[in-house]
């Protein structure tokens, strides 16, 4: 059974903190994945990342930065939070070929006052 | 790159209706079409794809389907229950192993007993 988990379920930081969001994931997938969810505007992809080492700009990639240091770890940071950061964070894995499932963690959901 | 456009954003349906959802994509190279549900406090899960070889699949009382000269594909739920009442996400993914998954903006869908 998949598993991908997110090192907490519920954050507040203040503004201009620095905000490290942990992934991991117990299946050797070679891809991983950050998306914020926000009301109406769906799943936005941030970044993603396809190798160790390797990472990708998504289409919201401003104000983040990732690092993948291990396969099974995808680190989401926040260099200078924000309260237009304040949303649901998604870690999502997959296997290498692009036409299979993507498995999510279960979010963290990010206040920024 | 890629844009993914969901419609419509909420849907109420009576129990026992069809729902059909309805995404278009930008990207002639996507290959790959995903959906996935997300009910209220979970993390999303995909209930069915279909690849760009393939024009409709079904499993159930779920079925998509698939045109690729108009970019468009739809998702269709026949003999609707409260237990369909959820968030339902369209994606798009292209060949290779370093592809993004991209979502359109979800669809909220109620299904009214």
């Amino acid at each position: 059974d998949v598993k991908v988990t997110q090192s907490s379920r519920y954050l507040v930081k203040r503004t201009g903190e620095k905000v490290f969001l942990e992934c991991v994931q117990d299946m050797d997938h070679e891809n991983m994945f950050w998306y914020r969810q926000d009301p109406g505007l769906g799943l936005r992809l941030i970044y993603f990342s396809y190798d160790v080492k390797m990472k990708e700009k998504g289409d919201i990639p401003e104000g983040y930065s990732v690092s993948r240091e291990k396969k099974e770890r995808f680190s989401l940071i926040l260099e200078s939070a924000s309260t237009n950061q304040t949303s649901m964070y998604l870690c999502a894995s997959s296997l290498p070929d692009s036409d299979t499932e993507a498995f999510f963690g279960q979010g963290t959901r990010l206040t920024v006052v | 790159g890629e844009n993914v456009e969901q419609h419509p954003s909420t849907l109420s349906v009576q129990e026992g209706d069809s729902a059909v959802i309805k995404c278009t994509y930008s990207d002639s190279a996507s290959n790959y079409f995903p959906w996935y549900k997300q009910e209220l406090g979970k993390r999303p899960q995909l209930i069915i794809d279909i690849r760009s070889n393939v024009g409709e699949k079904k499993d159930q009382r779920i079925a998509v389907t698939l045109n690729k000269t108009a970019k468009h594909f739809s998702l269709h739920i026949t003999e609707t229950q409260p237990e369909d009442s959820a968030v339902y996400f369209c994606a798009a993914s292209m060949g290779g192993s370093a592809s993004k998954i991209i979502f359109g903006s979800g669809t909220r869908l109620s299904i009214r007993p």
